[in-house]
């Protein structure tokens, strides 16, 4: 599997946005990006995935850089809540069988 | 989505005594994992839960110490046998609805601390 590197934390001030790097240089033509995110004592939950273009959702938006050896998932107004361990993960189309790196941790302040 | 439903939701085990997980989904999936966190550690994935087969197991993770039944399309269970103190963790379920769709939705988790 390819492997992705991501800052250990991060930190930012609640309704700023927040921009978190990760880096694939090692990604396959065929490998989605993914983005999940877990809450404290709380299963991950998914936040959102792409191939190639940039993907908007209600959660969040995912930039993806041309050479595709980068992406950023950008959390537009951040609220206390969305302090979380976020995970970039790379995997084929159809195999959900996700491995996870050591992911960001964000803090929220208030 | 999918509801996922974990039970225990926690225990506290004696070392060499075995416990098994239950996963209850709200609707019928194709695809069920078991993943573990370790205290303060990411997740690594112990194996794929087959319906109707046996379960396919990740590297370091073997049939005989962690056990998995998925008997129909919307249930299974990950025993942890012979337990010690390193088996101390979260014990996770995951699924998806479909071989093309993308998401996974995890449970709660089973905290598991041994003794």
């Amino acid at each position: 599997d390819a492997k992705t590197t991501q800052p250990n934390s991060m930190e930012s001030n609640e309704e700023e946005p927040v921009h978190l790097p990760c880096n694939h240089s090692t990604i396959s033509g065929t490998d989605y990006i993914h983005w999940y995110r877990q809450l404290p004592s709380q299963g991950p939950e998914y936040v959102i995935h792409g191939l190639t273009s940039n993907v908007n959702n209600r959660m969040a938006s995912l930039a993806i850089a041309e050479d595709r050896k980068s992406s950023t998932l950008i959390l537009h107004r951040a609220t206390l809540r969305d302090a979380a361990v976020y995970y970039c993960i790379l995997s084929i189309q159809g195999a959900q069988k996700l491995v996870f790196g050591q992911g960001t941790r964000l803090t929220i302040n208030p | 989505s999918a509801v996922i439903s974990q039970k225990p939701s926690r225990d506290i085990c004696q070392r060499g005594t075995s416990l098994t997980i239950q996963c209850q989904v709200d609707s019928q999936v194709t695809m069920m994992f078991w993943y573990r966190q370790q205290p303060g550690q990411s997740l690594t994935l112990i194996a794929t839960a087959n319906q109707g087969s046996e379960a396919t197991y990740e590297s370091g993770f073997v049939i005989d110490k962690f056990p998995i039944s998925r008997p129909n399309l919307t249930f299974s269970t990950l025993t942890v046998s012979n337990m010690s103190p390193e088996d101390s963790s979260i014990y996770l379920c995951s699924v998806a609805r479909d071989p093309t769709n993308e998401k996974l939705f995890f449970g709660s988790g089973t905290q598991l601390s041994v003794l």
